[in-house]
């Protein structure tokens, strides 16, 4: 068990549906990271929080949104699905300052399946 | 803009034997840090090893060495007296830059195959 949560572990649901996938960051870590790995992008990063504030984004589309809250979980939100958002979404996280030579801490992810 | 590179798309190796994963990456920054992660089947990201830009010697961490060769861009992961357990999707991944965020850069990732 590496200390970050994330459920639920599989998804399966239709094109259009709206998801709402929920990660518990080790303790003692601020920052949650969500990166998307497909088949045909590898893993991507989509966005970061620090301490309940959006940090960074990456290639997230505008269809998917995330938030942090004052818990310090997450919960990153995909709506109007379509085929190819299916993939595994994973979250991640780390205490966000000071030392930062090691890795940070993957959840188990959870994989979607847009049918 | 900052790229990981990983060349060798499939690998094989005889058990108990050493093996070198590639992996060159491209930076304008001057600290940064290089990351190899292991995937399993079961699809969890493992943490291996950890190198940074500044550092004098190459990380090692048990069975796992990192091959840091700054001046060719090279980060290559040597994984020594392989096991079969050591089967799985490997990745080298860079630390972006930008003050205030941790994001990660993966490559493509090496599939090794362990042969008994």
């Amino acid at each position: 068990d590496s200390g970050v949560t994330q459920t639920p572990k599989h998804l399966i649901t239709a094109t259009g549906q709206r998801v709402t996938l929920r990660c518990s960051p080790r303790s003692g870590d601020l920052s949650v990271y969500w990166y998307q790995q497909s088949l045909d992008q590898g893993l991507q990063f989509l966005i970061q929080y620090y301490n309940g504030e959006e940090r960074a984004k990456g290639n997230i589309l505008e269809r998917f949104s995330a938030q942090q809250f004052p818990d310090l979980h997450s919960e990153l939100n995909l709506s109007s699905l379509e085929l190819g958002d299916s993939a595994l979404y994973f979250c991640a996280s780390s205490v966000g300052v000071g030392a930062y030579n090691y890795g940070y801490t993957f959840g188990s992810g959870t994989r979607l399946t847009v049918v | 803009a900052q790229k990981i590179t990983q060349t060798q798309p499939g690998m094989f190796v005889q058990e108990k034997e050493a093996v070198t994963l590639d992996c060159t990456y491209d930076t304008s920054d001057q600290s940064y840090g290089l990351f190899w992660y292991k995937q399993p089947s079961s699809g969890e990201m493992i943490f291996l090893i950890y190198q940074g830009s500044y550092d004098e010697q190459n990380a090692t961490e048990g069975r796992y060495s990192l091959n840091f060769q700054k001046a060719r861009k090279s980060a290559n992961l040597v994984i020594s007296a392989s096991q079969l357990g050591d089967s799985a999707m490997y990745f080298c991944a860079m630390r972006d830059g930008a003050t205030g965020t941790y994001k990660y850069i993966f490559g493509t990732g090496t599939r090794l195959k362990v042969l008994a």
